[in-house]
């Protein structure tokens, strides 16, 4: 079993749209990232958090320590905004690597 | 770009080949990680290195083998390649415990 879970696996929206992708893991970890992967294969990591909330442009991510859970949010999509996002936990115990969920392929259609 | 480089970009071999990966990490990171993105398995952690020793290691098997140089550089060796191991290899640098850049990855595809 995957210790980090995202939902959901896929999400199709219609420019302008708010998405919201959600995650959960099950061990405590140091810090949470969010990445996008394009279809050309590369990874950028959008936000490392480790507790409340960060802003970037139109993406939004909130991290509950408690509840184990993060969201990722995008404001006003756009059919740029079309990439798998991952998010991948960091696990202080295993020398700071990176756990990662299954992805969450999105498409915003215009 | 991040500052991360990996060769080649793409890898076609045999099975049963052995083949390297290289990766340079940003300037001045003295932490590498490799992880293999493969369709079945999505993105896993197989092992870091930290200024030349290793620190962590995941779910890498025992065909493949790293190192990193004194001058930080860092090569993924896979051996008795099998069609399983098709996948795309990501390196990542950092230089905190928890910014990791990475690079654009190296697709290989064993026939």
């Amino acid at each position: 079993k995957n210790e980090v879970e995202q939902s959901p696996q896929n999400l199709t929206a219609q420019e302008g749209e708010f998405i919201t992708i959600n995650c959960s893991y099950s061990v405590g970890i140091s810090a949470l990232h969010w990445l996008q992967q394009h279809p050309g294969g590369g990874i950028v990591s959008l936000f490392m958090l480790s507790s409340g909330k960060k802003k970037h442009g139109r993406l939004i991510a909130t991290i509950n320590i408690q509840e184990k859970h993060s969201s990722l949010h995008i404001t006003a999509s756009h059919p740029r905004d079309s990439a798998v996002y991952i998010c991948a936990a960091l696990n202080s115990n295993s020398g700071y690597a990176l756990n990662f969920g299954k992805g969450t392929s999105l498409l915003v259609t215009p | 770009d991040s500052g991360v480089t990996q060769t080649p970009k793409h890898l076609i071999t045999a099975t049963g080949q052995r083949v390297t990966l290289r990766c340079s990490p940003r300037s001045g990171d003295l932490s590498v990680y490799w992880y293999q993105q493969s369709l079945d398995q999505g993105l896993q952690f197989l092992i870091q290195y930290y200024n030349g020793e290793e620190r962590a290691k995941g779910n890498i098997l025992e065909r493949f083998s790293a190192q990193q140089f004194p001058d930080l550089h860092s090569e993924l060796n896979l051996s008795s390649l099998e069609l399983g191991d098709s996948a795309l290899y990501f390196c990542a640098s950092s230089e905190t415990e928890y910014t990791q850049y990475f690079g654009p990855g190296t697709r290989l595809t064993v026939l």
